[in-house]
């Protein structure tokens, strides 16, 4: 496809149960960012993917919070034993680069509701 | 680390009257800004950018923004609104690295 997808867009889910978040970004970007956008408030960063490597996992509110992306394309943000501040829209970026300079194309997002 | 202020949560006005979106952020180094918009439905896309050079920029759909370096801001416009530019609007910063910090966000919703 043309743009960054997100799947599923729609997540419901119990509290303490694992969720998986999954990004596919656009092809040919290396870089891959993953957001978190709550309720009244803007987007904030979680990790960034350059390649495979996710030299910053800064924004990752918890240990309950991992994410991988596997050949250089797909990721996957994993959240363990849901609590019910996880709940909101979770945002996957890509560039062509990593860079500053390189504008980031967003998906859709999935929207994430813990019960 | 950087912060992104934006002043109005919610802006409603009628069509063809004029527009302007403050933006304000907390970084002294060199900065890139960008505002990014949000149509109903939608996904985020890029509005308009400032990397360097003319502090004045346009963006796509009439869009312009302005980059007040002693100010700290970067404020969009647009002269007339149109209907279909109800949409969220967000200004995003990075200090010269990959990671976007974003302010909260402004609803904007045009009265036709």
């Amino acid at each position: 496809g043309a743009g960054v997808s997100q799947s599923p867009s729609n997540k419901v889910t119990e509290k303490g149960k694992d969720v998986e978040l999954r990004c596919d970004p656009i092809s040919g970007h290396t870089a891959l960012y993953w957001y978190r956008q709550s309720l009244g408030q803007g987007l904030e960063f979680l990790i960034y993917f350059q390649g495979n490597s996710a030299p910053d996992k800064s924004g990752l509110p918890s240990d309950r919070f991992s994410a991988e992306r596997t050949g250089g394309s797909v990721s996957t943000l994993t959240i363990q034993r849901t609590q019910q501040e996880d709940s909101a829209v979770y945002l996957c970026a890509s560039s062509l680069y990593g860079g500053p300079k390189n504008i980031q194309y967003f998906g859709a997002g999935t929207r994430l509701s813990v019960l | 680390a950087q912060s992104v202020s934006q002043h109005n949560h919610h802006v409603i006005l009628s069509e063809a009257a004029s527009l302007e979106l403050g933006c304000n952020y907390s970084y002294g180094g060199t900065v890139n800004l960008f505002w990014y918009v949000q149509y109903p439905g939608q996904h985020l896309q890029l509005l308009l950018k400032y990397f360097s050079g003319d502090p004045l920029v346009k963006g796509i759909k009439g869009f312009e923004a302005e980059f007040i370096k002693s100010k700290f801001s970067f404020n969009l416009r647009k002269p007339s609104v149109q209907w279909s530019d109800t949409a969220e609007y967000f200004c995003a910063v990075n200090a010269n690295d990959y990671k976007l910090s974003f302010g909260a966000g402004t609803t904007v919703t045009v009265r036709a």
